[in-house]
């Protein structure tokens, strides 16, 4: 079946960067986009990122300049990697299946569990 | 960025009542193509968020009818009949129509 984990490292120093893994299952990165969203703690999700079907990626502008998105189909892993972490990134991260191109219909099906991120020192 | 206000924040409920969840954007999610890139999702305590509608109106595998999508432009309702104890959570919209995708606030439905 469809499955999306999300591993990385729960602390992270201030300005120091993040590293983290989309690890998928049940589906193949190359016929389907995976998203990165994160949601700090109490607060709604934020769209992060995507890698397309086709090695292809967006970003969210507020983002673009510390973040990047690459991906491995051999392993079937999907990374985000963000510099200058401060404490206002602080929350759970989360990889999400989601349409093969833009178009109808268009929506995230599957989710991982997420992972924590704490920013501090 | 596209602003989506959902209303109310909180929603108190009786099990078996009618819920009616409101967002609005600040701009049309209708896209060029015809399609409104608007969907929901219920974010149940402690878990990840899960699919409930697409396409403003179109219910996901699996989703219970009781759940109802409607509006276009700049205003969606989503209106849940009979609300049972495995709806309770954090309901949010997210439009794709603009870049980037964004979220609503949130509207989180509870037990009075």
């Amino acid at each position: 079946q469809v499955q999306l984990k999300e591993s990385g490292p729960g602390l992270v120093q201030p300005s120091e960067t993040l590293s983290l893994t989309c690890t998928v299952s049940g589906f193949s990165l190359t016929s389907y986009s995976v998203s990165w969203v994160r949601q700090p703690s109490g607060k709604g999700p934020e769209w992060m990122g995507r890698m397309w079907y086709d090695g292809d990626t967006a970003y969210n502008s507020a983002l673009k300049s510390r973040l990047s998105i690459s991906r491995d189909t051999s392993k079937n892993q999907v990374f985000l990697k963000m510099n200058s972490l401060q404490t206002d990134d602080t929350g759970t991260y989360y990889c999400t299946r989601g349409p093969t191109y833009y178009g109808p219909p268009y929506y995230f099906d599957y989710w991982g569990q997420g992972v924590m991120v704490t920013v501090s020192s | 960025d596209v602003v989506l206000t959902q209303t109310p924040v909180s929603l108190s409920v009786t099990l078996g009542d009618q819920a009616s969840i409101s967002c609005r954007s600040s701009q049309s999610l209708e896209y060029s193509d015809g399609y409104t890139y608007l969907e929901w999702y219920l974010q149940k305590p402690g878990q990840s968020p899960q699919l409930l509608i697409y396409g403003v109106s179109n219910r996901f595998s699996g989703v219970p009818d009781r759940f109802i999508g409607s509006g276009s432009g700049t205003d969606f309702t989503l209106k849940i009949s009979r609300v049972e104890p495995e709806d309770l959570g954090v309901y949010y919209c997210f439009q794709a129509t603009h870049d980037p995708p964004t979220f609503g606030g949130g509207t989180k439905l509870e037990l009075k």
